[in-house]
């Protein structure tokens, strides 16, 4: 199984601080990368797809980067709804892993 | 657009066979080339990829839980379901259906939680 490593596994900042979360795959997934939002008591939320795609209706402030091993996440400008849970997810193979996730809150 | 619902037993004893259903609406399971999947997430922690079935009805399963996994379709009754034998409390969670476009999983079901105890 791939195992997906992410960083930090929490984090608190400001409203309109920029956000950056890491996340780092076992081997190459290529950019086959997703990132999720779950905010509390409901399901995740695609928000971005393929590493670097924008999923339809999702906020311009959110934006990720990577290929290979190593893939970044980024919110420019942190707002309050914001507040949530982001875990990473490889679908280069079977079994489907995500990472631990990173729980971002309000300072 | 499409939505799905999870139902189901929230209270399964040990040793027995948790069953969970997810009901597709606002389209049908047949059409277009999906993989319908199941998630789950033990409280306070992450997720997990249980297994999924294609639009075709062939499976994946997650090896860690293959030997007890099985899910199957209904597309007489829009439905997907997930039978997980053999259960413990290790496999206490909230279990989430959703649909898996090409690129990742666009429509998730709000969940169900699942205890196992006696």
């Amino acid at each position: 199984d791939i195992q997906m490593t992410q960083s930090p596994s929490s984090l608190s900042a400001s409203v309109g601080d920029r956000v950056t979360i890491t996340c780092q795959a076992s081997q190459d997934i290529t950019n086959y990368l997703n990132w999720y939002q779950q905010r509390p008591g409901k399901p995740p939320k695609l928000l971005i797809y393929d590493a670097s795609n924008l999923e339809t209706g999702v906020p311009s402030r959110f934006s990720g980067s990577g290929s290979g091993t190593d893939f970044t996440f980024t919110i420019s400008s942190l707002q309050p709804e914001d507040i949530a849970t982001y875990y990473c997810q490889h679908y280069d193979n079977l079994p489907l892993t995500f990472g631990g996730g990173t729980k971002v809150e309000i300072k | 657009q499409v939505q799905l619902q999870e139902s189901g037993p929230g209270l399964v004893k040990p040793s027995q066979t948790l069953s969970l259903t997810c009901t597709v609406s606002g389209g049908s399971i047949s059409s277009g080339s999906y993989y319908w999947n199941w998630m789950r997430q033990p409280a306070g922690k992450g997720l997990e990829w249980i297994g999924r079935i294609y639009t075709s009805g062939s499976t994946n399963y997650n090896p860690s839980l293959k030997s007890r996994v099985t899910i199957s379709v209904d597309t007489s009754k829009n439905q997907f379901s997930l039978k997980l034998s053999s259960v413990t409390a290790a496999d206490t969670a909230v279990y989430y259906c959703a649909r898996w476009v090409y690129h990742g999983m666009d429509v998730w079901g709000q969940g169900t939680t699942v205890t196992v105890s006696s």
